[in-house]
């Protein structure tokens, strides 16, 4: 079974401080992904990593930047945590089968971000 | 038009209803069609996935993706008050880096 994990359930951060939030996967996925999900609004794709040290900037980068060092590792960085920040944040991983191509995205559990 | 419409709901059937759920989209080159299932404060769990055309069965679930009318489904026969949560569709293209394209989900609740 593919896991996903994150760092955190539950966090609460104050205007301006700087957010680390971590996920990690122990299946080799290539594909990692970040989204944010609110009300009304659905999932929206923040950034994705194809590879170690590649990342891409999905529908809403601003405010945001990744990293990823490591394979299993894909981190998002709130650079200035902002009130409309506030949200529940989805790490995903997929692999991409060579020859029979799948897309499938397996989720970690979430985290929600309290920014006040 | 948005690329992908997903009636957000609430859905409320009694225990043992057959439920329908629905997506359309814009897109003729999505070719991979997934369901999603998120439970309250969870992330998204995956439920289905079929490519191109057809139905796929699984248990009390079934996916059917009709491609000539951009629209796919998901049946869930005999539905339990454990089925209720939110229902996602999601789809994507045979190219670029896998990113999916998702329905803002429809809301379930199956009551005894």
């Amino acid at each position: 079974d593919v896991k996903v994990t994150q760092s955190s359930r539950y966090l609460v951060k104050r205007t301006g401080e700087k957010v680390f939030l971590e996920c990690v996967q122990d299946m080799d996925h290539e594909n990692m992904f970040w989204y944010r999900q609110d009300p009304g609004l659905g999932l929206r794709l923040i950034y994705f990593s194809y590879d170690v040290k590649m990342k891409e900037k999905g529908d809403i980068p601003e405010g945001y930047s990744v990293s990823r060092e490591k394979k299993e590792r894909f981190s998002l960085i709130l650079e200035s945590a902002s009130t409309n920040q506030t949200s529940m944040y989805l790490c995903a991983s997929s692999l991409v089968s060579k020859g029979t191509r799948t897309d499938t995205q397996y989720f970690g559990p979430g985290t929600r971000l309290t920014v006040l | 038009q948005k690329e992908v419409e997903q009636d957000p709901g609430p859905l409320s059937v009694p225990e043992g209803a057959i439920v329908s759920l629905n997506c359309t989209y814009s897109n003729s080159a999505f070719q991979y069609f997934m369901w999603y299932r998120q439970y309250s404060r969870k992330g998204p769990e995956l439920l289905m996935y079929t490519y191109s055309s057809g139905n796929k069965e699984d248990g009390r679930f079934t996916a059917q993706v009709d491609k000539s009318s951009k629209y796919i489904s998901l049946f869930i026969r005999d539905s339990q008050p454990s089925d209720s949560a939110t229902y996602l569709c999601a789809m994507s293209r045979p190219s670029g880096y896998s990113t999916l394209t998702f329905g803002k989900g429809t809301m379930l609740l199956v009551s005894p």
